[in-house]
């Protein structure tokens, strides 16, 4: 079957690191993405992973290991801001985008 | 880039009325729109994924006949809520990609409640 793990909930500290991770099981793989959504909004996509490796985005990077199935989306300097739930989701052999239940991130001043 | 429209932002109406939401690709082709269903503090729930010209394939439990969708040209989509009823109240949000592989980019979303 198809699966997507991701913690419910992690909370962290203005200013500081986090690491949301993300494994997958997926029928094929065409990448691997990342959302995020504030409450009581639509997603907005953050990153898109197809290879091995890290890709950097300002405060976002996002991280890819195909033989492991495992993602993390890594968030640097949090902001309160950043406080939201954060969606991963593979893509599958037929393009089609399996979900997380997505992680909430509490920011706390 | 990549911007999706999605009008209305909320709708209240009375029971048994049917509802329309449109859902436009503002600067893309999209070939692929999808529509989800999010109740509070709950995950994204798709219900369907349309193809432009073609019938939108339904998820499973997703009923065809009181969600109508058309998606007849590359940048429209609309989802009709029919009969609605107050456990249709729901978050209902579209996406739009337009190649296979290119990630989905969501409109603002459309809040319905159903007296």
């Amino acid at each position: 079957g198809q699966n997507i793990d991701q913690p419910t909930e992690m909370t962290a500290t203005e200013g500081a690191i986090v690491q949301i991770n993300c494994t997958y099981q997926t029928s094929g793989f065409n990448g691997l993405f990342w959302y995020q959504q504030h409450a009581g909004e639509a997603p907005t996509f953050l990153s898109y992973n197809v290879l091995d490796g890290l890709e950097e985005k300002g405060r976002f990077s996002s991280f890819l290991s195909r033989s492991k199935g495992y993602s993390y989306l890594l968030l640097k300097e949090l902001q309160m801001k950043d406080s939201a739930s954060y969606l991963c989701a593979s893509m599958d052999s037929n393009y089609q985008l399996i979900w997380g239940a997505g992680t909430k991130l509490i920011i706390k001043p | 880039g990549a911007v999706v429209s999605q009008h209305p932002s909320w709708v209240i109406c009375k029971s048994g009325t049917s509802v329309k939401i449109e859902c436009r690709s503002l600067d893309f082709q999209a070939t692929t729109m999808f529509w989800y269903r999010q109740f509070p503090k709950q995950s994204l729930m798709l219900m369907a994924t349309s193809n432009e010209g073609s019938k939108a394939t339904y998820e499973q439990g997703v009923e065809k006949d009181k969600f109508l969708i058309n998606h007849a040209s590359l940048t429209l989509s609309t989802l009709t809520v029919t009969s609605a009823h107050p456990e249709d109240s729901s978050f209902y949000i579209c996406s739009a990609k337009g190649r296979e592989y290119e990630p989905q980019h969501f409109g603002d979303g459309t809040r319905l409640s159903i007296l």
